[in-house]
């Protein structure tokens, strides 16, 4: 099983410039997020979705757009690069009601701004 | 707003010992709290949920507390092995599996 896939595991950007984060899950999951992790700041969650068509705001969303146009894609899109957007992206996946709980992550994208 | 503090230095022990970490919170109430191991360069994944109304969770060597008038859950690896060796995240929250706010995180070193 593939789980929740993350492209691209790596990316430098200038300043500026604009990218796309992409993120997708096959495991027929309602819910999809997207964090961001830093030293010492812990994973804090930008934007999240319950199902397509639906997405919202998390603790720290200021730069960055979602769409959920399908169950299974969640892309993440930075608008102007900035270097404090530099960080690990992880984006997650679960079912709304699940008895577990469980979120599932993927691997991580590492994006640096110069 | 709502603080979650998890130790941010690391818990150094010996195989074979029991580690404990901590995981307390405030300015909250959540009815489900998950923890979570994450090993280097790795996206974190999901060991255990214990809801409000339980007082203690286990799985295998894992055991996990949860005191709502303390406001902290307790993480327990008992016999612990150096494949234990990652850092551990706790995430309370008001719905299970979603919107997880997260600490920042233990690293636990287990030395052989």
């Amino acid at each position: 099983n593939a789980g929740v896939t993350q492209t691209p595991k790596f990316q430098v950007l200038k300043t500026g410039q604009s990218m796309t984060l992409q993120c997708a899950q096959d495991m027929n999951h309602e819910y999809m997020s997207w964090y961001r992790q830093d030293p010492g700041m812990g994973l804090r969650l930008i934007h999240y979705s319950v199902g397509a068509g639906i997405t919202d705001q998390g603790e720290v969303p200021n730069g960055y757009n979602v769409s959920r146009s399908t169950t299974e894609d969640f892309p993440l899109r930075l608008l102007s690069a900035a270097p404090s957007q530099t960080s690990v992206y992880f984006c997650a996946s679960s079912y709304l009601q699940g008895a577990s709980g469980e979120l599932f992550f993927g691997e991580g994208s590492r994006l640096t701004v110069l | 707003s709502q603080k979650i503090e998890q130790n941010s230095e690391a818990l150094n022990i010996q195989e074979g010992k029991t580690a404990t970490l901590t995981c307390n919170y405030t300015n909250y109430s959540p009815a489900y709290l998950q923890w979570y191991r994450q090993d280097p360069g790795r996206g974190p994944v999901f060991l255990l949920l214990i809801r409000e109304n339980e007082k203690e969770k286990r799985k295998e060597r894992l055991k996990v507390t949860f005191d709502t008038t303390l406001k902290q859950s307790l993480f327990h690896i008992t016999a612990s092995q150096p494949a234990d060796s990652a850092t551990y995240l706790c995430a309370p929250s008001k719905n299970a599996g979603n919107m997880l706010t997260f600490g920042g995180g233990t690293r636990l070193m287990v030395k052989p």
